[in-house]
């Protein structure tokens, strides 16, 4: 079975400070791992995704994340935030089934105060 | 370019009535989920489809029911509304092959 844990259910911090988002996942086989925003009142929306290839991921929005096999972790950055990136962020895992299910954690509310 | 639209995006229901949630997509995905948000909690998988005429439990659907007799619809029923069916409800679809998952723009709908 696959599960997400993010580590933080509310991020406030400061317009133009840097941010971090954490995600752990579990799977016993290998993963592929996404995060959603979801800004107010509307559906959700792909910010990147880890598939294969670079640990390294870039998305929209000034957004990137980085796949850390040992630590089972897939965490989101941003080096300086806007206040339009407040919103809820949801990290995601599918274990690659046909079927193509996603898990999703809980959510990590970002609030960019001015 | 309407993506996956989903209808009613507000409802309140009684305890005890019925309804269903319409989803329609317009990409010609093969996949489509629903999925119910409560807060603090996530989106939890309640039905899913991976083709006309073949669907599945996810991992909460006691007291829904789904059909998919064609690849642009996938209905949620309700049956016998209860208040912990109170959520906002989406629906989601994707060509497969780890593709993006396209959402709705909800259904929140209140049981009294």
């Amino acid at each position: 079975a696959q599960s997400v844990t993010q580590l933080d259910s509310q991020v406030p911090v400061f317009e133009e400070a840097p941010v971090e988002l954490r995600c752990n996942y579990s799977s016993s086989v290998s993963v592929y791992l996404f995060w959603y925003v979801q800004y107010p009142n509307q559906g959700l929306q792909l910010l990147l995704k880890y598939l294969s290839g670079s640990t390294l991921v870039k998305g929209i929005n000034g957004f990137e994340a980085e796949f850390n096999k040992s630590q089972t972790s897939f965490h989101l950055r941003k080096p300086s935030v806007h206040i339009s990136d407040t919103a809820e962020y949801f990290c995601a895992v599918n274990s690659g089934g046909s079927n193509y299910k996603l898990t999703f954690g809980k959510g990590t509310l970002l609030t960019v105060n001015p | 370019n309407a993506g996956v639209t989903q209808t009613p995006k507000f409802r309140i229901l009684k305890i005890g009535q019925s309804m269903t949630l319409q989803c329609a997509q317009d990409m010609n995905h093969n996949y489509m989920y629903w999925y119910r948000q409560d807060p603090g909690m996530g989106l939890k998988l309640i039905y899913y489809s991976v083709g006309a005429g073949i669907t599945d439990k996810g991992e909460v659907p006691n007291g829904y029911n789904v059909s998919r007799s064609t690849t642009e619809d996938f209905p949620l029923r309700l049956e016998l509304a209860a208040p912990s069916q109170t959520s906002v409800y989406f629906c989601a679809s994707t060509r497969g092959g780890n593709g993006e998952l396209f959402f709705g723009e909800g259904s929140r709908l209140t049981v009294l």
